[in-house]
């Protein structure tokens, strides 16, 4: 079964800082996809930036990057230069390559302060 | 401009009623999704469908029915045999049937009291 964890239930952020995002996973397939997820109180789900378990470069997307540390089953979204407007819950979801169902951690709220 | 709808945003039932939320994309996607959120939690797979006219259960299946007639229709009946049916739930479709990224509709907020 997998498994993803985010250990940070919410965090402060000084706007125009970067933050980092915790979220390690545990699963026995050997390929999967990460995928960091942003959920404004709207409630929409969008997506970030996606990592494949055989990438070898880290993901980017704009202001947001992935550190992917495959060994250490870790997957950290880092996002640079805060804007308000990144205030939002954010999820950690990984799914089996041959899979459907995205497994998602329980999140973390970032609240950006001016 | 391609995306995913779903209507209502809100929606109020009474206990015992069943009641079906709709969901619909015109991004040409093949496969289709129905999430559940509770408060303060991640997304549960209800069920999924990877081509028309078939779906598969997801996590949390019972008391919850879809039917996939269409490639771009994909609708959720919460039955009355849903013992906790008040949650978000979210649609999502991929272009790829296994193992892509989802795309999300913005979501229909159920409460029954």
């Amino acid at each position: 079964a997998q498994k993803i964890t985010q250990t940070q239930p919410g965090m402060f952020v000084q706007e125009k800082e970067a933050v980092t995002l915790d979220c390690t996973y545990d699963t026995s397939d050997p390929s999967y996809g990460l995928f960091w997820y942003k959920q404004p109180s709207s409630g929409e789900m969008i997506f970030l930036i996606y990592q494949g378990s055989y990438d070898q470069q880290n993901a980017t997307e704009g202001r947001y990057s992935l550190n992917f540390q495959k060994a250490r089953k870790s997957a950290n979204l880092v996002i640079s230069a805060s804007q308000l407007g990144d205030s939002a819950m954010y999820f950690c979801a990984m799914i089996k390559a041959a899979g459907n169902k995205l497994t998602f951690g329980g999140g973390t709220r970032v609240l950006v302060k001016p | 401009d391609g995306g995913i709808t779903q209507s209502p945003k809100y929606l109020f039932r009474k206990e015992g009623q069943n009641v079906t939320l709709s969901c619909e994309q015109n991004l040409n996607h093949d496969a289709m999704y129905w999430y559940r959120q509770d408060p303060g939690q991640g997304l549960r797979l209800i069920y999924y469908s990877q081509i028309v006219n078939d779906f598969q259960k997801g996590d949390i299946a019972e008391g919850y029915s879809v039917s996939r007639e269409k490639k771009e229709s994909f609708p959720l009946t919460v039955t009355s045999a849903q013992k906790n049916p008040t949650a978000f739930y979210l649609c999502a479709s991929s272009i790829r049937t296994s193992g892509g990224e989802q795309y999300f509709g913005p979501g229909t907020r159920l409460t029954v009291t």
